[in-house]
């Protein structure tokens, strides 16, 4: 098993431009979810899915979509970059309700 | 909302000492609690996940303990090791698996 696999590892966006993070699982997970983690502030969840089709907004969602076709994937838009979404971003998976956590590697994304 | 607390911010230790890391929740109706490891410019990895109806969980030099009516978590590493310097997370699951994180405890290890 690959795990969580995030891609691309690094990006840079001029303001203004829409991109696509890449998030996969092989583990037949149900439950998926991004984060994004800032200096001083932690790790902060921005949508979350509790399986295919299935999605909602987390703490920090404003200036991102998601979407869920696939048990196996749950990439995360960004409509129009800000200097405000430089940051890395994690991806998130668990097997079934309230069970353990497996994170991608990240996906370092400048804005500028 | 709950609020995830992690005492100290950082923290130094010498080689074989033990190290006890303190997490602290504002709100004690969680589902459960993990601890995970990350190292500079890596990803999480996941140490420990102890369920709300267990008092603690052990892997190894590594021991975790949950007090959920006092809102509170403590890992324990033993004999620490240089390799054990890294950040370590505390997070709270609060429904559908959605994670509260501390900012974290930086430990160094002193060889």
């Amino acid at each position: 098993n690959a795990g969580v696999t995030q891609t691309p590892k690094f990006q840079v966006l001029k303001t203004g431009q829409s991109m696509t993070l890449q998030c996969a699982q092989d583990m037949n997970h149900e439950y998926m979810s991004w984060y994004r983690q800032d200096p001083g502030m932690g790790l902060r969840l921005i949508h979350y899915s509790v399986g295919a089709g299935i999605t909602d907004q987390g703490e920090v969602p404003n200036g991102y979509n998601v979407s869920r076709s696939t048990t196996e994937d749950f990439p995360l838009r960004l409509l129009s970059a800000a200097p405000s979404q430089t940051s890395v971003y994690f991806c998130a998976s668990s097997y079934s309700l309230n069970t353990e956590a497996f994170f991608g590697q990240g996906t370092r994304l400048t804005v500028v | 909302k709950q609020e995830v607390t992690q005492i100290p911010a950082a923290l130094s230790v010498p080689e074989g000492e033990n190290l006890v890391l303190n997490c602290s929740f504002t709100d004690s109706a969680i589902y459960n609690l993990q601890w995970f490891r990350q190292d500079p410019g890596k990803g999480l990895t996941s140490l420990l996940l102890i369920q709300s109806s267990q008092r603690e969980q052990t892997s190894g030099r590594l021991n975790a303990s949950l007090d959920k009516s006092s809102g509170r978590s403590t890992l324990y590493i033993a004999a620490s090791q240089p390799g054990d310097s890294a950040t370590y997370l505390c997070a709270v699951h609060y429904g559908n698996n959605r994670l509260a994180f501390g900012k974290g405890n930086q430990v160094v290890v002193i060889p």
